[in-house]
């Protein structure tokens, strides 16, 4: 099974911070990527398909690399709306997610 | 519009049954896979089982392999999840969500997501 791992687990932001985050996955996945937003009580919702496909309707802060087994999700200025948590996912096999990563206000 | 929404979670005791449900509306419910995927309280997301659109092809966690049977009624657009000797490990909110494939094999991704339905497994 591919194993997915993040980095960093948690991180404390300022608005308007450049916000980089990292996903490796234990063997390639070519780039069968993906990145959620979830907000605390909320569903996940889609950010980024195919490692760098921005979803419909997110906004153009937001941007996703890579491929094999190295990822990142950017966020470019942070706003405050962005505080959520993150996963990868990759779709390569069955769709395991990332443990995730915690932007908070600093 | 795109609408998921689950039911059937509740109390349950280990080594009991319960069986979830998830009513799908607002697309041709028959042209997509769909999925399980859960969380734990306070912890991360974990998919359980996916179904492709004519249920030939089924996937499951390892987690869940053996206990856990994923089914879909296409003629009434709904998606079920049963669920047997339920451990205390399987407590969590259970989302079921809509699969968009667009690279054939491998390439797919979860664009509808519902609000979930809480399982506890305790005695």
């Amino acid at each position: 099974d591919i194993q997915m791992t993040q980095s960093p687990s948690s991180l404390s932001a300022s608005v308007g911070d450049r916000v980089t985050i990292t996903c490796r996955a234990s063997q390639s996945i070519s780039s069968y990527l993906n990145w959620y937003q979830q907000k605390p009580g909320k569903a996940p919702k889609l950010l980024i398909y195919a490692a760098s496909s921005l979803q419909s309707g997110v906004p153009s802060r937001f941007s996703g690399s890579g491929s094999g087994t190295d990822f990142t999700l950017t966020i470019s200025s942070l706003q405050p709306e962005d505080f959520a948590t993150y996963y990868c996912q990759q779709s390569y096999s069955t769709g395991t997610f990332g443990p995730g990563t915690k932007v908070d206000i600093k | 519009e795109v609408q998921l929404v689950e039911s059937g979670g509740g109390l349950v005791q280990p080594g009991r049954s319960l069986r979830l449900s998830c009513a799908a509306s607002g697309f041709t419910f028959d042209d997509y896979a769909m999925h399980w995927v859960r969380q734990a309280p306070g912890k991360g997301l974990e998919w359980v089982s996916g179904i492709s659109w004519n249920s030939g092809s089924i996937g499951y966690a390892d987690s869940v392999k053996g206990r856990f049977t994923i089914s879909r009624d296409n003629a009434k657009n709904s998606l079920y999840l049963q669920m047997n000797s339920l451990r205390a490990e399987d407590t969590a909110l259970y989302y079921c969500a809509k699969e968009t494939t667009y690279s054939y094999g491998h390439g797919y991704y979860f664009d509808y997501w519902g609000q979930g339905t809480l399982v506890t497994v305790s005695s």
